[in-house]
């Protein structure tokens, strides 16, 4: 097991462009967490899904971002039209289940110009 | 959700012990005690969790005062390697589906 993955690592976009990122949480766990981190601040949550179902969805999350986990394996993270304001790191994290501690992955930094 | 409040940064030196306080007046009697650390450029990284009693693993210990109000993580060696920003997060599993609600930290800086 080799832990969560994200691809890409860096991603440079124009502003209102579209990015999507990709999430691998270890296999067999159930819950994967989505949340974005500013430069010196703690990660916000964005969103959480049990299986293949999204269950929560913070008030951070506009409607330009869309997340879907298919077959409830890997997940996307996509944000539209971006903006300035969503340079950020974007960090994916997978648990077993409820109360189990999680699993982080290295994250996404993402600048837009 | 309820809050944490944890000093924004703590120096140790190499070798010694470093304890990390966390203050939550407003826990609830279903919150656990989370600890998370971020290392320089990595993903947040957990280090221990607990409800009521004193806990142990091979990272850190975590002792929580007897009313719950406040909590410790105590590096018992602190190494080079241990300069982090530490996170100590409230979660009740019951109603928040486990998702963390992170504050700002503690940094915490390793002299040699």
């Amino acid at each position: 097991d080799t832990g969560v993955s994200q691809d890409p690592r860096h991603k440079i976009t124009k502003r209102g462009q579209n990015v999507t990122f990709r999430c691998d949480p270890i296999s067999e766990h159930n819950r994967l967490y989505w949340y974005r981190q500013t430069l010196g601040q703690g990660p916000e949550f964005l969103t959480y899904f049990q299986n293949e179902a999204q269950l929560e969805k913070s008030r951070l999350l506009s409607d330009r971002f869309s997340a879907e986990r298919p077959k409830g394996s890997f997940s996307t993270l996509e944000i539209q039209r971006t903006e300035q304001g969503d340079s950020a790191m974007y960090l994916c994290a997978s648990s077993l289940d409820r109360g189990q501690q999680q699993f982080f992955g290295p994250g996404t930094r993402l600048t837009v110009l | 959700d309820a809050k944490t409040t944890q000093p924004n940064s703590m120096e140790s030196n190499e070798e010694e012990p470093v304890h990390l306080p966390c203050n939550h007046s407003t826990i609830s009697g279903t919150d656990y005690i989370h600890w998370y650390r971020q290392l320089p450029s990595q993903g947040p990284e957990y280090v221990i969790h607990g409800l009521t009693s004193n806990v142990n693993n091979r990272m850190a210990s975590l002792a929580i005062a007897e009313d719950r109000k406040s909590s410790t993580l105590i590096l018992h060696r602190a190494t080079l390697r241990d300069a982090a920003v530490y996170y100590c997060i409230l979660s009740t599993f019951l109603n928040q589906g486990g998702k963390l609600i992170f504050g700002q930290g503690t940094e915490l800086s390793v002299k040699p």
